[in-house]
C-alpha cells in the first residue's frame, strides 16, 4: 500500500529533550516536505526537501532541523524543543515529475507533539 | 509574494442543501490550487486541484471549484451537502520559484445540520 509514515503518533516531552520524527514514503517519491498545524492558522511548511541532500526552509523553519540522507526517508529533529513548539505535524510527499506545483502531495498520519 | 485567504472560518448547512467554501489568492505567477479535506483526526486528502488545463474543476465525493482569474478566487461548491461532508477544508497555493513552497489557507471547518 502506498502510504506515507510518521512515527511516534503522540509524543509528550519536556523542554530541551531533543527529539526526533520519522517520516517514511514507500512512493519513491523526489518531494517532502514537514508542516506544523495550529488552529486558526491551517498548515504551515516548515522545511521541504526537493530530493536527496537537497532540504530548504519553508516558512517557519526557526527551532527545527532537516535531513535527506535516503529518498524515502525525511527526518524532523527538534534539537532543543520549547513550549511553543506543541503542534501536530504532518510529512507528505510527492512526486516531482509532470511539473511538481501541479501534484498532488500526499500526507502521512500526523505526529502530535506536546512540550511541557 | 502568494498568499490564500479563506474568507470564512466556519460554515454551516443543513445536509441536502448548497455548501460554498470561499478561497482568495494572490499570486504573482499563475497558480496551481488545490483543496484539501480533514476529516476528525485524520490526516489530509486531495479533493481537486487547477493545473491551468479548465478553469472548472471536478472533485471527488462531488465537490467542484472553479477557477476565476478576474476574480483571483477558486471557491469550492458541492450542489447537496451529506452529514459525512462535515470536516476542514483548506485551499492550498504552491509557489514554484527558486524552490518549492507550499501556501495554506487558515482553514473553513464546515457543519452540517441534520
Amino acid at each position: 500500500e502506498a502510504q506515507v509514515t510518521q512515527n511516534p503518533r503522540y509524543l509528550i516531552t519536556v523542554t530541551g529533550k531533543k527529539l526526533t520524527v520519522t517520516c517514511s514514503q514507500n512512493m519513491n517519491h523526489e518531494y517532502m516536505s514537514w508542516y506544523r498545524q495550529d488552529p486558526g492558522l491551517g498548515l504551515r511548511q516548515i522545511y521541504y526537501s526537493m530530493n536527496v541532500e537537497v532540504t530548504d526552509k519553508g516558512d517557519v523553519p526557526e527551532g527545527y532541523k532537516v535531513s535527506r540522507k535516503e529518498k524515502r526517508n525525511f527526518p524532523l529533529i527538534l534539537e532543543s524543543p520549547s513550549p511553543n513548539q506543541t503542534s501536530l505535524y504532518f510529512c507528505a510527499s510527492s512526486r516531482a515529475s509532470g511539473g511538481l506545483a501541479y501534484n498532488e502531495q500526499f500526507f502521512g498520519p500526523g505526529t502530535r507533539l506536546t512540550v511541557l | 509574494a502568494q498568499s490564500v485567504t479563506q474568507l470564512d472560518s466556519h460554515v454551516s448547512v443543513s445536509e441536502g442543501t448548497p455548501v460554498l467554501l470561499r478561497c482568495n489568492y494572490s499570486s504573482s505567477y499563475s497558480p496551481s490550487l488545490f483543496w484539501y479535506v480533514q476529516h476528525p483526526n485524520k490526516g489530509l486528502q486531495l479533493l481537486l486541484k487547477y493545473t491551468s488545463a479548465a478553469t472548472l474543476v471536478k472533485g471527488i465525493n462531488g465537490f467542484e471549484a472553479e477557477f476565476k482569474k478576474s476574480e483571483t478566487s477558486f471557491h469550492l461548491t458541492k450542489p447537496s451537502a451529506h452529514m459525512s461532508d462535515a470536516a476542514e477544508y483548506f485551499c492550498v497555493v504552491t509557489r514554484n520559484t527558486g524552490g518549492f513552497k507550499t501556501i495554506f489557507g487558515a482553514g473553513t471547518r464546515l457543519f452540517v445540520k441534520a
